[in-house]
């Protein structure tokens, strides 16, 4: 089982926002920055969102991230059927000294 | 353009070795860390190890230590994750990452294709 928890599976309908959470520990996400993949059907991961909550170059501000205590989640409003995906959370994780992910979070759009 | 480009897949049998590559362009690759990630059929992602090119440093999970060896050719721009012996369970899956790190802030900033590799009898 992974360090980090994500629900399995989250699903809403266009154009709604749907949130997705991410639990650890005082060693991963209490003490560092949490970041955000996704992975779309057949794909490599891409990274989402980096440092709790910044968006790369390219990433929609439909996606944002947020972090409180040793807890991370990521919310997407406006949400499109291009939104399909596995998301991970991800965080340093400082008794393994290496980065921690969540199981991954399937969401799927009705 | 920042780009990680993997070998292909393969198939081997269990018992054999292999060695698969991650080809760096468009960066300086001594200058940031690589690091590689496992992704079973199905399942999640795993980090395995990573390693600094510019210098060697090379770091792994405890889960992966004496599993498998992380190298690289700076020279050449490449990265490489071997196996010595493989087995039905490291059938994946297997990502390398470039790994942005600076002071207490880090994370995968560009990705490889994947190498699928099949260990099959």
């Amino acid at each position: 089982q992974s360090v980090l928890t994500q629900p399995p599976s989250a699903s809403g309908t266009p154009g709604q926002r749907v949130t997705i959470s991410c639990s650890g520990s005082s060693s991963n996400i209490g003490s560092n920055t949490v970041n955000w993949y996704q992975q779309l059907p057949g794909t490599a991961p891409k990274l989402l969102i980096y440092s709790n909550n910044q968006r790369p170059s390219g990433v929609p501000d439909r996606f944002s991230g947020s972090k409180s205590g040793t807890s991370a989640s990521l919310a997407i409003s406006g949400l499109q059927s291009d939104d399909e995906a596995d998301y991970y959370c991800a965080a340093w994780d400082d008794s393994l000294n290496g980065p921690v992910f969540g199981g991954g979070t399937k969401l799927t759009v009705l | 353009e920042v780009q990680l480009v993997q070998s292909g897949a393969e198939v081997k049998k269990p018992g054999e070795s292999l060695k698969i590559s991650c080809k760096g362009s468009g960066y300086s690759f001594s200058n940031y860390w690589i690091a590689w990630v496992r992704q079973m059929p199905g399942k999640g992602l795993e980090w395995m190890g990573i390693m600094y090119p510019g210098d060697s440093d090379t770091r792994y999970s405890p889960s992966f230590q004496g599993q498998v060896t992380i190298s690289a050719d700076k020279s050449i721009s490449a990265a490489y994750l071997q196996w010595s012996s493989l087995k039905a369970s490291d059938t994946a899956m297997y990502y390398c990452a470039r790994r942005v790190q600076m002071g207490t802030i880090g994370y995968f900033d560009f990705w490889g294709q994947g190498s699928l590799v099949t260990v099959s009898s």
